[in-house]
């Protein structure tokens, strides 16, 4: 049963870079897409973006322009980065897998961890 | 494509059989999947590409629709089922969800 959990600090500065992993285990990355989503707190499901495992990505325009999201097949990770962030990017951030490139549903999620922005 | 849910909550008793709708600002043919949502928790897959249960999922829970507009059905309500509920399409990028659903206990 693949299961995935995000890691990463809970706090960021005003201006600096989100960085957040997403670690695999219980299966292989390869062969899927992963994707991240965040829910700003008492708010709703945004999608940020996915990778696929040989490194094709999608983002949402909303968030491209600061967005970069790698992956690290030989440590079933991937990776999300967000720069500049403020406090509007104060959210429980999801990793999950992706089943494929169209017709797709996220399933497992990870538990979510809350990444505040704070001086 | 902007992904509208009706209603934004609702309150209901235990037995009682809800419908929840999802509108799509443009067709995504069935290209749509329903979560569930519990307070501090990751969402979780109930339904699949319109209308097939993600295994696991309680029977009780069926989806129908195609095009534009979607329903998710609890044909009797439980205990457990009262939470936030999401609908997402996965058409085209970016992907995006329903503003969500709260059912509630009356």
């Amino acid at each position: 049963q693949v299961q995935v959990q995000e890691s990463g600090p809970g706090l960021v500065k005003p201006s600096e870079t989100l960085s957040l992993t997403c670690t695999v285990s219980g299966g292989s990355i390869s062969s899927y897409y992963w994707t991240w989503i965040r829910q700003p707190p008492g708010k709703g499901l945004e999608w940020i973006g996915r990778i696929y495992t040989s490194g094709s990505t999608n983002y949402n325009p909303s968030l491209k322009s600061r967005v970069t999201i790698s992956v690290d097949t030989s440590k079933n990770q991937f990776s999300l980065k967000l720069s500049s962030v403020t406090a509007a990017d104060t959210a429980v951030y999801y990793c999950a897998r992706d089943l494929s490139s169209a017709f797709t549903w996220f399933d497992p999620w990870g538990q979510g961890t809350l990444v505040t922005v704070s001086s | 494509i902007q992904m509208t849910q009706s209603p934004s909550s609702l309150s209901a008793s235990v037995g009682d059989r809800i419908t929840i709708t999802c509108r799509a600002s443009q067709t995504i043919i069935t290209y749509l999947n329903w979560y569930q949502q519990k307070p501090g928790k990751a969402p979780n897959l109930l339904i699949y590409a319109a209308s097939s249960l993600q295994s696991g999922v309680p029977s009780r829970f069926s989806g129908s629709g195609s095009g534009t507009d979607f329903t998710l059905t609890i044909s009797s309500l439980q205990p457990e089922d009262f939470a936030t509920y999401y609908c997402q399409q996965s058409y085209s990028i970016p992907l995006t969800f329903g503003g969500g659903t709260k059912v509630e206990i009356k």
